[in-house]
């Protein structure tokens, strides 16, 4: 049963290109969840999915920043117009439907360069 | 409301030792709290989890503490081995919610367990 899976794992982006992170969650997973991670700091929930639907956005920046999980295929994390200040790890986690508690598994993070 | 606070920041054990690392937490509406261990360049692994109905889980070396009067729980690792170096991170949710489930994350305890 294979895990969270993240693309690419590390990205290289100019100021000002946009960038697209890729999340599968695991099987029979239908939440995800987007983290950020700076460096030397905890992880900072950005934005909760579930299919086609956002759930709650609250920790997304309000500009660039833009996420979705469509009835097929992965969840993706866009971020437009990147900055130096985006540069950082960015990890997604999926829990199941059902079942209390509501574990999160996370994916192995992709590291986001702004040059 | 939303924080979770963590300490020590980083800790140094010699190995058989007991690491223990302490959060406190201020949303008395918390109803999980797992701790993840993270190893470099990879992605956050849970690695137990406690409800606040009960005041202590343990599974093998690790064992959770909580203390729902002082808003308080910590991690206790027994006999420590330098396989256990790592970042670990405590965090809390609100699994009840139908929208709020996001991990709220310490800022992490990088733990070095010395041979």
């Amino acid at each position: 049963n294979a895990g969270v899976m993240q693309n690419p794992r590390h990205l290289v982006r100019r100021r000002g290109q946009e960038a697209r992170l890729r999340c599968s969650p695991m099987k029979g997973h239908s939440h995800v969840y987007w983290y950020r991670q700076l460096p030397e700091e905890g992880l900072k929930f950005m934005v909760y999915l579930q299919k086609e639907n956002i759930i709650d956005e609250s920790g997304m920046p309000k500009e660039r920043f833009s996420a979705e999980f469509p009835k097929e295929g992965p969840s993706i994390l866009r971020i437009q117009q990147v900055v130096r200040g985006d540069s950082a790890a960015y990890f997604c986690a999926s829990s199941p439907r059902t079942g209390v508690p509501i574990e999160q598994y996370f994916g192995p993070g992709t590291r986001l360069t702004v040059t | 409301q939303q924080q979770v606070k963590q300490s020590p920041q980083s800790l140094i054990v010699q190995k058989g030792g007991i690491s223990i690392i302490n959060c406190a937490y201020e949303n008395t509406a918390f109803d999980y709290f797992p701790w993840y261990q993270q190893f470099p360049g990879k992605g956050p692994a849970l690695l137990i989890a406690i409800r606040p109905d009960v005041s202590e889980k343990k599974e093998g070396r690790f064992t959770i503490s909580f203390n729902k009067s002082a808003k308080q729980f910590s991690l206790h690792i027994m006999d420590s081995q330098p396989g256990d170096s790592a970042t670990y991170f405590c965090a809390a949710s609100l699994i009840s919610s139908g929208s709020a489930r996001q991990l709220t994350f310490g800022s992490g305890t990088q733990l070095t367990v010395l041979p």
